[in-house]
């Protein structure tokens, strides 16, 4: 069975751009997270998507957003880049929601300069 | 609201065992355990639920003490696969869900 992918794994963009990095689970997982990892703050919930829906959001701003297709694959859209979102952005899918284990996929390294 | 884990850091050599604490302010639903070694992904260890219920490594084994909301990990017998990142995660009956400070783990021949 696939793993989780993401793409891209690495992007590099400037202050004030806006990125959208994408997900696409494991075959029939239905949910899947995003967060964001820094050396600083560590992993951090940025929100669950479960059959089209958000289900539940961390405390991140709103020019952090994203959405889930039919499919279950999912994208995250960050716009006006800040030097503070310099980060490893990771997805993990789950088969659903609640006592779950999550897989996570490689992430995507984002640097804003 | 993150769980806060202890040791921040431990350094083993092959053979010993090691113990690693997650302590939450908040009431838990669940306590998940994963690893991350440097530069990949973290990969799951191991679920407890409330009741008792475990699933998960069967070379490491972790206890969930629902009263105490704590959780803790016993790493036996370690070998040198083991060394990475150990990050508790747990959520409050469905909501957002909050990973641990983390530890680091480090075996040594």
């Amino acid at each position: 069975k696939a793993g989780v992918t993401q793409t891209p794994r690495y992007l590099i963009k400037t202050r004030g751009q806006q990125v959208t990095l994408s997900c696409s689970p494991i075959s029939g997982h239905r949910s899947v997270s995003w967060y964001q990892q820094t050396p600083g703050q560590g992993l951090q919930f940025l929100f669950e998507y479960f059959s089209e829906t958000q289900r539940n959001k961390g405390n991140f701003p709103g020019r952090f957003s994203g959405r889930q297709f039919s499919n279950s694959r999912s994208e995250m859209n960050v716009s006006t880049l800040e030097l503070g979102d310099s980060a490893l952005y990771l997805c993990a899918s789950s088969l659903s929601q609640g006592e779950y284990e999550q897989y996570f996929g490689p992430g995507t390294r984002l640097t804003v300069t | 609201q993150q769980p806060v884990q202890s040791p921040q850091a431990v350094i083993l050599r092959e053979g010993e065992d090691a113990v690693i604490n997650c302590s939450s302010s908040k009431a838990l639903y669940s306590v998940h355990w994963y690893r991350q070694k440097h530069g990949e992904a973290p990969v799951f260890l191991m679920i407890l639920l409330k009741g008792g219920e475990q699933k998960g490594h069967d070379k490491i084994s972790a206890s969930f003490n629902e009263k105490k909301q704590q959780s803790s990990l016993y790493l036996t017998a370690s070998q040198l696969s083991y060394s990475g990142t150990y990050f508790c995660g747990t959520e409050k009956n469905g909501n957002q869900f909050y990973f641990g400070t983390g530890t680091s783990l480090t075996v040594i021949p």
